[in-house]
């Protein structure tokens, strides 16, 4: 079956500019969360939704927001880009919402750049 | 707020061998533990589950085990090949996400 796919693999984008990141889950799948990554601070949960409600959010300022479709399919928005952006950004599909014990599929994530 | 410590942040051994890693956690009230490896510059692939109720999980050369009165976890690889070669991550499900450590970097040399 297929993965979770997140586009694009990889970006590069001005600060001050805004960016759109895109995760399809695993057919099936409703949860859909998603996690920035960077060298300092490792992964770091940014928020999650579930048949399209946002659940919960992680610590992160109010330029990162998400949406998710009627299909479970998620789009991840930051505003205002800064340097400190950079970083890889995964999203996990799961059949359940967290905490719930079904575990977590990757995607091979999103690339950003910021210069 | 949950915080995970994985020990030790690096390692390198011979191929062949057995070997442990270690993981712990601030808050023993765990609610699901998965263990993933991380190829550099990829995504993660989730390795094993420990759900709420169980103690432990199996899966081919891997064997991951789940101390919520200590508030541990350890991940053994037996007969360790240069393929494992990764990073490896610990991460508590709890209602607000999953809780990541910084990973424990594994070479095996051939």
């Amino acid at each position: 079956k297929a993965g979770v796919t997140q586009t694009p693999r990889y970006l590069i984008k001005t600060r001050g500019q805004q960016v759109t990141l895109s995760c399809s889950p695993i057919s099936g799948h409703r949860s859909v969360s998603w996690y920035q990554q960077t060298p300092g601070q490792g992964l770091q949960f940014l928020f999650e939704y579930f048949s399209e409600t946002q659940r919960n959010k992680g610590n992160f300022p109010g330029r990162f927001s998400g949406r998710q479709f009627s299909n479970s399919r998620s789009e991840m928005n930051v505003s205002t880009l800064e340097l400190g952006d950079s970083a890889l950004y995964l999203c996990a599909s799961s059949f359940r919402m967290t905490g719930e014990g079904y575990g977590y599929t990757f995607g091979s994530g999103t690339r950003l750049t910021v210069v | 707020k949950q915080e995970v410590t994985q020990i030790p942040a690096a390692l390198s051994v011979p191929e062949g061998e057995n070997l442990v890693l270690n993981c712990s956690f601030t808050d023993s009230a765990i609610y699901n533990l998965q263990w993933f490896r991380q190829d550099p510059g990829k995504g993660l692939t989730s390795l094993l589950l420990i759900q709420s109720s169980q103690r432990e999980q199996t899966s081919g050369r891997l064997n991951a085990s789940l101390d919520k009165s200590s508030g541990r976890s350890t991940l053994y690889i037996a007969a360790s090949q240069p393929g494992d070669s990764a990073t490896y991550l610990c991460a508590d499900d709890g209602a607000d996400g999953l809780t990541f450590g910084k990973g424990t970097h594994l070479i095996i040399q051939p």
